[in-house]
């Protein structure tokens, strides 16, 4: 079974600064996807970014970014110039590319909160 | 577009009590999920489906059930509701290939039971 892990329960950012998340799983597959999902304190879980597992190039979605070991199976997010309303939540999620009922189960890390001092 | 719509947003039930989670998706996905919420295990996968009249369990089944009828909704029946199911829980919907593929979530549904 796939697992997920998030190591960084906590993390602290100054406003303008930038900070990485760190993900990394366990899977023996080699097609899949992975995301970042960004909860606030409104609950609403919202996409930050994908990384397809066969795509080498490294995701950006504008300040977000991560950095994709597909071989150490390591999946960061930086944030850079963080802002306040980036605190929040953040978990880290896995879903296998096979086509079926893979398509409707995702795999969650313990998530890593996310604090942006003024 | 109204994506995934719960409801309802906060329950308290005492302990004994059914109820059912409501969720309905105007995306015309195939596939619809039940997650729960609880501190430092992140989201953990209960019923998914993937398509009307397909259904299967996931990671914590026990204690709930889900039927889908049609490819908007996907309830959640708590069956007999105990403190251990006192959770957030959230329904997801998404499509298999092609473009967005990601899930979409409710709001999620804060449960209490006492």
């Amino acid at each position: 079974a796939q697992t997920v892990t998030q190591s960084q329960p906590e993390m602290s950012v100054q406003e303008a600064e930038t900070v990485t998340l760190s993900c990394t799983y366990d899977t023996s597959e080699s097609d899949y996807y992975l995301f970042w999902y960004k909860q606030p304190p409104s609950r609403q879980m919202i996409l930050v970014i994908r990384q397809e597992a066969y795509k080498q190039q490294n995701a950006t979605e504008n300040r977000f970014s991560v950095n994709f070991q597909k071989a150490a199976k390591s999946f960061s997010l930086k944030i850079s110039d963080s802002q306040l309303g980036d605190a929040a939540m953040y978990f880290c999620a896995y879903r296998l590319n096979a086509g079926g009922t893979s398509y409707g189960k995702l795999t969650f890390g313990q998530g890593t909160i996310l604090t942006v001092h003024p | 577009n109204a994506g995934v719509t719960q409801t309802p947003k906060f329950q308290v039930l005492k302990t004994g009590q059914s109820m059912t989670l409501q969720c309905a998706q105007d995306m015309n996905h195939e596939y619809m999920s039940w997650y729960r919420q609880d501190p430092g295990m992140g989201l953990r996968l209960i019923h998914y489906s993937v398509g009307a009249g397909i259904t299967d369990q996931g990671e914590v089944p026990n204690g709930y059930n889900v039927s889908r009828s049609t490819t908007e909704d996907f309830p959640l029946r708590l069956l007999s509701a105990a403190p251990s199911q006192t959770s957030v829980y959230f329904c997801a919907s998404s499509k298999g290939t092609g473009a967005r593929t990601e899930a979409f979530f409710g709001q999620g549904t804060r449960l209490t039971v006492v």
